[in-house]
Formats: structure tokens, sequence, C-alpha cells
């Protein structure tokens, strides 16, 4: 049994390149989640996909940023254009839509650097 | 909007004596969970342990408990018997629904040996 997986673990750019980023979640979870957390704070909700259907977006996305689940199996969140502002860690996470439970499981998260 | 608040950014204490974390949160739902998640240093984060809002008995796990009062908003989380393993950030969340975890600023938790 795997965890939730996300590659990079380690991103480094320069302002003004993009970046993709990949997240596998559990196999058998049809949810999964996008959080971005900054040194020091908790994660802050990103967005979040039922399937391949993206149900919602924080306003914390902006139009540089775009999240897709092709098939609804791994997820890639991109960002366009690249800003000092955007160093953070990014953090998957995935769940079972039908438990009742409604825990969340995390991956080890990219850490973007933005120089 | 819901919120979470944590208010002690660092907690400390010493090998095998108790600690308390507090945590309070505001909603005007009445059916929701709440969470304390441990994210170790570089590592990922994990859960700790779950509350029902409709369950009335605190939550236990082994050496974790929550003091849960519902009409306070308050979610506290207790650890009994301090291992240095439990260093680490704690967060408390809330999640309405199957949707997005909220979550509080975090408690940085010192094991002193």
């Amino acid at each position: 049994d795997t965890g939730v997986s996300q590659d990079p673990r380690h991103k480094i750019t320069k302002r003004g390149q993009n970046v993709t980023f990949r997240c596998d979640p559990i196999s058998e979870h049809n949810r999964l989640y996008w959080y971005r957390q900054t040194l020091g704070q908790g994660p802050e909700f990103l967005t979040y996909f039922q399937n391949e259907a993206q149900l919602e977006k924080s306003r914390l996305l902006s139009d540089r940023f775009s999240a897709e689940r092709p098939k609804g199996s791994f997820s890639t969140l991109e960002i366009q254009r690249t800003e000092q502002g955007d160093s953070a860690m990014y953090l998957c996470a995935s769940s079972l839509g039908t438990s009742s439970l409604h825990e969340q499981y995390f991956g080890p998260g990219t850490r973007l650097t933005v120089t | 909007a819901q919120t979470v608040t944590q208010s002690q950014p660092e907690m400390s204490v010493q090998e095998a004596e108790t600690v308390t974390l507090s945590c309070t949160y505001d909603t005007s739902e009445s059916d929701y969970y709440l969470f304390w998640y441990k994210q170790p240093p570089s590592r990922q984060m994990i859960l700790v342990i779950r509350q029902e809002a409709y369950k009335q008995q605190n939550a236990t796990e082994n050496r974790f408990s929550v003091n849960f009062q519902k009409a306070a908003k308050s979610f506290s989380l207790k650890i009994s018997d301090s291992q240095l393993g439990d260093a680490a950030m704690y967060f408390c969340a809330y999640i309405q629904g199957a949707q997005k975890l909220v979550f509080g600023q975090g408690t940085r938790l010192t094991i002193n040996p």
C-alpha cells in the first residue's frame, strides 16, 4: 500500500518561469486536494477534485495557477510566470469521498523556491 | 466563513509529562468534524485524532485525547506521557462535509529530555 506521493520534492526556479507539480493520490481515493503552506503557517486550501471534476477553487488560486486531474487519477498543478511570493510548500491530499470519516491523507509536499 | 485559531505559537513540556494544546473555531454549522494533525520537521502531515461534532464523547487515541466543548467551540488536544517523538508542529483543523480542511496557524511543540 502506497500513500500519497508528490513529485518533485524540491523545485528551485527563477522568477517568470513556469513550473508543474504532480500528485499521485492513494489509488482508491476519488477526492484530491491541493493546499499551500508558507513557513510557520497552517496549510491553506487551493482547490479540490472529485474524480476528474474540479469542484472548488480558492481565491488564492490566481489566473497564473491551473490544476488538472485527467481521468481522475493523478493531478498536476501548474504555476505560470512564477513570482517570489509563490515560494511555499505545495501539499497534496486525498480522501475517499464515500467515507463518513472525511480523513485526508497528505503527501510529503513540493517545496518551491522562486529566486 | 469558518475560522480556526490556535493561540499558542509554541509550547514545551518535559518528557513524560502532560501538555495541552488549545484550539478554538468559529462556525455556524452544527454537523462538522475536527482534527488534530501532526507535522514533524521535514516530514509529512499525519492525522493524530478526529472528533465528530455530533458525538458528545471525547475522542481518545492511546496517549492523545481531546476536550471537545461544542458550545464554547473549543477543541483542545492533551498529550499524556510526552515522548521525544511527539516533537512537531500540531495543527487543529475543521471540515464540514467532504470538502476543504480549514487549518489553524499551528503550535510548535518541543519536548525537553
